[in-house]
């Protein structure tokens, strides 16, 4: 079974840092995704990646797939950015439907 | 445009209450979803069709049935409510399968007493 495992759980960061959420998963995929959910529980996908970099204002994803492994990077934080933030992955080879999430993490920044 | 819209909002019901929750894309999407979210854990599949007239179960489908009822619609039901199903509900969408974006509606948070 694919397990999706996200670092930290929790992070506190003062406005302005550079941010890293750190995602890995246990089996071969074939897209991985990263969503931000906000604190009056609406969720936003920001990201869905199968190789390489994406970058989206000050957000930037990257996955290297023989590790296993995704980040996602905050540049110059701001209050606003305060949310969970989730990966999901698309195994290879399994329904075309279903993704398997990780927990979260949550993320505040301080002004 | 709506995106994707969920009622209710809220909802409490006793033990052995049934409930339908309710969801509507406009994109034109292929494919909704429902998920739900419990704390400590991420969010779960219940149920999802990939295609007007097509549905197929998740990792959790038990206690609920689904019913696509055009492109535009996917209801999620809920037989005889049980305490282990309060939980917060999620339909999403997407065009095609998980290797697209998916569109989440703002949930339905549901408490059985």
């Amino acid at each position: 079974k694919n397990e999706v495992e996200q670092s930290p759980q929790n992070l506190t960061a003062q406005e302005g840092e550079f941010i890293t959420i750190n995602c890995s998963y246990s089996v071969g995929i074939s897209a991985l995704h990263w969503l931000q959910q906000h604190p009056g529980g609406g969720i936003v996908s920001l990201f869905m990646l199968s190789s390489g970099k994406k970058k989206h204002g000050r957000l930037i994803a990257t996955i290297n797939i023989q590790e296993k492994h995704s980040s996602l990077h905050i540049t110059a934080s701001h209050p606003r950015d305060s949310a969970v933030y989730i990966c999901a992955v698309k195994e290879s080879g399994g329904s075309n439907y279903k993704l398997t999430f990780g927990k979260g993490t949550l993320l505040t920044v301080n002004p | 445009n709506a995106g994707v819209t969920q009622t209710p909002k809220f909802q409490v019901l006793k033990t052995g209450q049934s409930m339908t929750l309710q969801c509507a894309q406009d994109m034109n999407h292929n494919s909704m979803y429902w998920y739900r979210q419990d704390p400590g854990m991420g969010l779960r599949l219940i149920y999802y069709s990939a295609s007007e007239g097509t549905t197929d179960k998740g990792e959790v489908p038990n206690g609920y049935n689904v019913s696509r009822l055009n492109k535009r619609e996917f209801s999620l039901r809920l037989e005889s409510a049980a305490p282990s199903q309060t939980s917060v509900y999620f339909c999403a969408s997407s065009e095609a399968d998980g290797m697209d974006t998916q569109y989440f509606g703002p949930g339905t948070r549901l408490t059985v007493l």
